[in-house]
């Protein structure tokens, strides 16, 4: 079972709709949850971390987390095509000190 | 500077070189991170130091040595690599160690002839 899963994608969204990210995870006593955005050639970019259940909310993007369904998911509102990109799912695991990643979403927002 | 820096950002070196990666970070960090991007898989984390100290070696082949000779300052050694070690290597910080949100340079692209 992979560690972090995502689905690959690509995810088409048109513009001005929500775009939903989803991830679960393995390990049940993970801890701390990030989202990532990476554009082609780029380095990843810090875009939300969520610690506990429920929603935490930044400007147009909303991380959700449920620890007993072991998810964790990422709206982004009135998407743009500037949010066309790889969105990549972390998890701390248990006892670690550095973060597993999913192979990321790739995120097409239509004009 | 700021954030985290990386070079050189670009690298080709054959197979019997010796290069070494340089990373810092001018966020006033403790702990500093090396990941490998390939192309189809995902980042994977190499090794991690928190306040200088080795925590994590993910089973990473000897031809790899990292150093951290403070807070600020990451290398990677690289040494007698393999093709298929070519990919994007990517260094990163947090405050500490665990649950803190992680930053991440820019990246070095290694490519191994």
């Amino acid at each position: 079972q992979k560690e972090v899963e995502q689905n690959s994608g690509p995810l088409s969204v048109p513009e001005g709709a929500i775009a939903s990210l989803n991830c679960t995870y393995s390990d049940r006593g993970s801890q701390s949850f990030f989202w990532y955005r990476q554009y082609s050639g780029k380095s990843p970019e810090l875009i939300m971390s969520i610690y506990s259940n429920g929603d935490k909310e930044d400007g147009r993007f909303t991380a959700q987390l449920n620890k007993a369904s072991q998810y964790v998911s990422l709206l982004i509102r009135d998407s743009q095509p500037s949010d066309s990109a790889t969105y990549l799912c972390a998890v701390k695991r248990t006892g670690a000190d550095g973060l597993t990643f999913g192979k990321g979403t790739h995120l097409i927002i239509q004009p | 500077e700021t954030g985290v820096t990386q070079t050189p950002r670009h690298l080709v070196m054959g197979m019997t070189n010796k290069k070494s990666l340089k990373c810092e970070q001018h966020l006033g960090h403790n702990a500093m991170y090396w990941y490998k991007q390939s192309a189809k898989k995902p980042l994977e984390l190499m090794f991690v130091y928190n306040f200088k100290e080795q925590t994590e070696n993910n089973s990473v082949p000897s031809r790899f040595s990292p150093e951290c000779p403070n807070s600020s300052h990451l290398f990677l050694h690289l040494h007698t690599l393999q093709p298929e070690d070519s990919a994007l290597y990517l260094c990163a910080s947090s405050q500490e160690g665990g649950s803190y949100e992680q930053f991440f340079g820019p990246g070095t692209r290694l490519t191994v002839l």
